[in-house]
Order: structure tokens, then C-alpha cells, then sequence
């Protein structure tokens, strides 16, 4: 499998709360993604990155931010979370040449 | 923006048996990457099988293999000898090459295959 972590994996926490999912990968690679992902739908891209500094949105408006000030870490922050925000939050990273894509194991985020 | 298509949102198969996942993109680009990832209950999303565009020998990983139809732009997964571990969501995606900063990845609806003992 693939070194590339998310934490935390479960969360539930109360709307208007500020909650950052953390995710790291140990191979180097340059390029970071943010998926959402409700259960057993289709992956929206939220949030990606070329390397360190650089972030960008993605095709699906999200109201979360990103950060990319290490080439292995790359968090996604709600500033306020809202019921609308439940969902699964899958992490990626590519090499440069970016053949292959590698998933975390996702962060399941429950907002009540 | 590229679209991929999987028009099978569920699927089932025998023990044992073989089954094929269909996907379909549309592209105009003559030189790309397409993927098939499977996403098992509650776990990691993983790498299936990967093809270059630009190879016309359909790729193979072991009981994996892929029927890829360039002219009509057709990608499926056949999986043979089919194992209850192979119960799971499986995404087909696409990728253009060379890889430009902007380019990224693109991803089916997924298609959910249940393994009956």
C-alpha cells in the first residue's frame, strides 16, 4: 500500500466547529489532492496542488481551505462546519510525471 | 474537461466466475492514461490496473485485465475467477499525458460489485 495518511480517519463533531483533516505522504511526491466522496457516489475533486505554495481549487465548489507549506503535508480546514459538510474526504498524491494517482484511507467527517 | 462514463452502477458474479465492468470516455486527446482503482468497503482506495494510450496491448495484472478500445473509446475491467475479495466500488478514471501541471485525474460514477458465494 501506498504512505500517504489521513487523520482522523472518524469524526463527529458540532456545526459551527472548526475541524482540520490532516494528510501526509512519505514518497515525495509533488502533487496533493482533495476528493469528497459521499457514500457510494462518485469523487469530486475540492482541492489540489502542484507542490509547495501552490494550492488551487478543484471542479466542486467547497467552502474548505487548503494549505501546502510542506511537500509531504497538505490539510484541509472548515472553518465552520455545517451538516451539508458530511461526507468522506479522500486524500491523493502523484509523482511528478503523475502516471498514478495514491489514495489515503479517507476521513470520514460527520457534522450534527 | 474530460468525462468518464460507467453506465453499470451495480453489478454482481458468481464465485468463481468472470465479469466485466464497461467504461467509456470521451476525449480528444490522442495520448492519455486510463485507470481502474477499487475502493473495498470502509478501506484504501487502490490501484487496479493502469494502460497507456499509446500501447495497443490491453493490460493485464494477473486475474485482471483490461479490453481497451482506443477508435471507441471503451476501457473495461474484466475480472476472471472471481474472489470475495474482489467485492467492492471500482472507478475508472482518466488522465492526460504528458503530464502538464494542469492536468488531472478523472473519475467514473464507480460500479458496485457484489461476489455471490
Amino acid at each position: 500500500e501506498a504512505d500517504i495518511y489521513q487523520t482522523p480517519r472518524y469524526l463527529v463533531i458540532g456545526t459551527g466547529k472548526k475541524i482540520t483533516l490532516e494528510c501526509s505522504q512519505t514518497m515525495g511526491h509533488d502533487k496533493m489532492y482533495w476528493y469528497q466522496q459521499d457514500p457510494g457516489m462518485e469523487l469530486h475533486l475540492i482541492h489540489y496542488s502542484y507542490g509547495v505554495n501552490s494550492t488551487e481549487k478543484g471542479d466542486l465548489s467547497s467552502e474548505s481551505t487548503v494549505s501546502r507549506i510542506r511537500t509531504e503535508h497538505f490539510p484541509l480546514t472548515l472553518e465552520s462546519a455545517r451538516p451539508s459538510h458530511t461526507s468522506q474526504y479522500l486524500c491523493a498524491s502523484s509523482d511528478r510525471i503523475g502516471n498514478t494517482i495514491y489514495f489515503g484511507e479517507g476521513s470520514w467527517l460527520t457534522v450534527v | 474537461a474530460q468525462t468518464v462514463t460507467q453506465s453499470q452502477p451495480e453489478m454482481s458474479v458468481q464465485e468463481a466466475e468472470t465479469v466485466t465492468l464497461s467504461c467509456t470516455y470521451d476525449t480528444s486527446e490522442s495520448d492519455y492514461y486510463l485507470f481502474w482503482y477499487k475502493q473495498p468497503p470502509s478501506r484504501q482506495m487502490i490501484l487496479v490496473i493502469r494502460q497507456e494510450a499509446y500501447k495497443q496491448q490491453n493490460a493485464t495484472e494477473n486475474r485482471f485485465s483490461v479490453n481497451f478500445q482506443k477508435a471507441a473509446k471503451s476501457f473495461s475491467l474484466k475480472i476472471s475467477d472471481s474472489q470475495l475479495g474482489d467485492a467492492a466500488m471500482y472507478f475508472c478514471a482518466y488522465r492526460s499525458a504528458p503530464a502538464n501541471t494542469g492536468n488531472q485525474f478523472y473519475f467514473g460514477t464507480g460500479t458496485s460489485l457484489t461476489v455471490i458465494p
